[in-house]
């Protein structure tokens, strides 16, 4: 089973708004992952966990404040965004490391900001 | 810092052989992902190199030599299905990993 799972599928917020993005997966992976990704770019790296604990911040604004409860899940809540913050927010995990060490994304959310 | 180059657009006919390039430049390289996508959707897991060499999975084929800084995908009797864009990425010591910009490949009957 190399499933990761997001909700919501779609969301559509307003600049004043607060929401929360969440992310699953329950293969006992230690990395999670979120990514930004406009149309046609790539995913473009926001942040990342280990071990449940916060190891890399891409210099991603305030506005966007990830959150790890425990190994298995994964949140990014939302404050005060702009209409460029719309986009696919992907989550991935992945599992240690060496020849093992495949990363599997979510589904994505589709994120509008009006 | 770190330099991945794809090309942008490749078009292949259904039933032949295609390879996508991806050459690279990285501190403290430690392994090479090659991700799938079609329009609107998730990035789909291909492949994950990290020794030299060649790893075949049924009709797609990876290869990397990390001396030259340097990776292939190969696609073989190709179908329609196959019109995706291709995303390389690389990862170094820590949890980064880095995407380049995708080649978007195209099928023709």
């Amino acid at each position: 089973d190399t499933e990761v799972t997001q909700t919501p599928k779609h969301l559509v917020m307003g600049m004043t708004n607060k929401k929360s993005l969440k992310c699953e997966q329950h293969m006992g992976h230690r990395a999670m992952y979120w990514y930004k990704q406009k149309a046609k770019k790539p995913p473009e790296l926001m942040f990342v966990y280990s071990y449940e604990k916060l190891s890399i911040n891409e210099s991603v604004p305030s506005r966007f404040s990830p959150e790890c409860p425990n190994s298995s899940l994964l949140n990014l809540h939302l404050h005060a965004l702009q209409p460029e913050d719309s986009a696919l927010y992907l989550c991935a995990s992945r599992s240690g490391s060496g020849r093992g060490n495949e990363q599997f994304f979510g589904p994505g959310t589709r994120l509008t900001v009006l | 810092g770190q330099n991945i180059d794809q090309p942008t657009e490749m078009t292949a006919t259904e039933g032949a052989i295609v390879q996508i390039n991806c050459t690279y430049q990285t501190s403290g390289f430690n392994g090479l992902f090659w991700y799938q996508q079609h329009a609107g959707e998730a990035p789909t897991f291909l492949s994950y190199n990290v020794l030299d060499g060649l790893e075949e999975k049924g009709r797609f084929s990876s290869f990397l030599s990390r001396s030259k800084g340097y990776s292939y995908l190969l696609l073989k009797e190709l179908q329609m299905k196959d019109s995706a864009s291709y995303l390389c990425a690389v990862t170094g010591r820590d949890d980064k990993i880095i995407f380049g910009k995708g080649t978007r490949l195209h099928i023709l009957p």
